[in-house]
């Protein structure tokens, strides 16, 4: 079956310019996720999305850092003005069946590289 | 603030003998555990998970065991083998849903 799918897979930019990345989740998952990895980091808490409900936007780092999901469905991550700290991977993940919210599991994309030279 | 913190960046173990990561927590509200394995440029993959109800919980080669008064927990894997190398990852959260909080990750290297 599908899962969760994000593109672009790399990304290359340079410092000031805005990007956008995608996120399809996996069909009928409610739940959708940004987390980022840096280089030798752990994965950092960006947004969450839950059904028609507030997004939890705790974690984004700037005002420069926006997503929005449309029809509940694809995500896209937006961050404005680029910045080289902003280099990482970004990760997407969904969840949705009752047996994940048992356990709080998420299902995560391949994630996209950015590269802000 | 690492809320959940791995300090084995790396572990190398031979093969058919038991590895043991280790992961420490400091919120006290979390009531969730799981540990995601994460292969060279794929997404973390889902292996097992613990609420804070159960002291260990098992799945195959896989074992977690979680001491809440030392806010403690770790993954036993036994027998290890070559396609268990890995980056694995502790993470935690309040409730059944919403964020997961990471640590940084141990390397697991599974050598012949």
């Amino acid at each position: 079956g599908a899962g969760v799918s994000q593109s672009p897979s790399n990304k290359v930019t340079e410092k000031g310019k805005d990007v956008e990345l995608r996120c399809d989740p996996i069909s009928g998952h409610t739940a959708l996720y940004w987390y980022r990895q840096s280089l030798g980091q752990g994965l950092e808490f960006l947004i969450y999305f839950q059904g028609n409900s507030a997004p939890d936007k705790s974690g984004l780092p700037s005002d420069r850092f926006s997503a929005e999901r449309t029809g509940g469905s694809v995500s896209t991550l937006t961050i404005q003005r680029t910045q080289q700290e902003d280099s990482a991977v970004y990760l997407c993940a969904s969840s949705g069946k009752e047996r994940d919210y048992l356990r709080n599991e998420q299902f995560f994309g391949p994630g996209t590289r950015l590269t802000v030279l | 603030d690492q809320q959940v913190k791995q300090n084995s960046p790396s572990l190398s173990v031979q093969e058919g003998r038991i590895s043991i990561l280790n992961c420490d927590y400091t919120n006290s509200m979390f009531d969730y555990f799981l540990w995601y394995k994460k292969y060279p440029a794929e997404g973390p993959t889902f292996l097992i998970s613990i609420s804070s109800i159960k002291d260990k919980n098992e799945d195959g080669r896989f074992t977690v065991f979680l001491n809440k008064s030392a806010k403690h927990l770790s993954l036993h894997i036994v027998p290890s083998q070559p396609g268990d190398s890995a980056v694995y990852f502790c993470a935690a959260s309040a409730n059944s849903w919403g964020k997961l909080q990471f640590g940084a990750g141990t390397q697991v290297v599974v050598t012949p």
